[in-house]
């Protein structure tokens, strides 16, 4: 079936420094990939949609600049946190959906990676 | 804008029992399409079931079935015969045509032995 890969799986880093999280669609292609964050406990909250090719969309609220995603090919998306501080300590969720999707499976998720900032 | 309503922060269940979870959802939309998910502790999101706004029929994976109420805009999660593994929190989610999916807060369902 299909796999999205996401890395790193846990990331553990210094404030102030940046984080590129990578979310990769391993068989098929995917047009268009979500971003979600989970605060423990919490639901996924959309964070931002990225088309291959163009500048994400991103939820009121999500700061652009802080959170830098970029979607340069049909099977590869990242998220970059810049200049992290604690607060952005979180789980990171990545979805894909095919180009061909289907209602029997509209997203693929990634299995999140968990960001700790110190 | 697309809201989707869990009112159950926890649940539990005696194993082998049946647990109904709710949720409701607030569109101006027709046509859409609505999710369960389960996310065990590995934190991995799991699809159980989906409905097509369109079809009546209430949709039924195995031990897992919904009530899909249209004009009440509602869809409720029945799983069967509860199984220690069925432990996880549980989402609803909404979509229509080709947009993002939202989710529900979740429901914490503990399976007690």
């Amino acid at each position: 079936g299909a796999v999205v890969s996401q890395h790193p799986s846990w990331v553990i880093c210094k404030s102030g420094t940046s984080v590129k999280i990578e979310c990769r669609s391993l068989d098929f292609q995917a047009t268009t990939m979500f971003w979600y964050r989970q605060f423990p406990k919490q639901s996924l909250m959309l964070m931002a949609t990225s088309n291959e090719g163009s500048k994400a969309t991103y939820e009121q609220g999500v700061e652009k600049d802080k959170f830098l995603i970029n979607h340069a090919s049909l099977t590869l998306s990242t998220l970059t946190v810049t200049s992290a501080h604690p607060e952005d300590s979180s789980f990171y969720i990545c979805s894909a959906r095919d180009q061909r999707w289907t209602f029997n499976q509209p997203q693929h998720f990634g299995d999140g990676t968990r960001l700790s900032i110190l | 804008a697309q809201t989707v309503t869990q009112s159950q922060p926890e649940m539990s269940v005696q194993e082998a029992e049946t647990v109904t979870l709710s949720c409701t959802y607030d569109t101006s939309e027709n046509n859409y399409y609505l999710f369960w998910y389960k996310q065990p502790p590995s934190r991995q999101m799991i699809l159980v079931i989906r409905q097509e706004a369109y079809k009546q029929q209430n949709a039924t994976e195995n031990r897992f079935s919904v009530n899909f109420q249209k004009a009440a805009k509602s869809f409720s999660l029945k799983i069967s015969d509860s199984q220690l593994g069925d432990t996880a929190m549980y989402f609803c989610a909404f979509m229509y045509n080709n947009n993002d999916m939202r989710f529900g807060a979740g429901t914490r369902l503990t399976v007690k032995p």
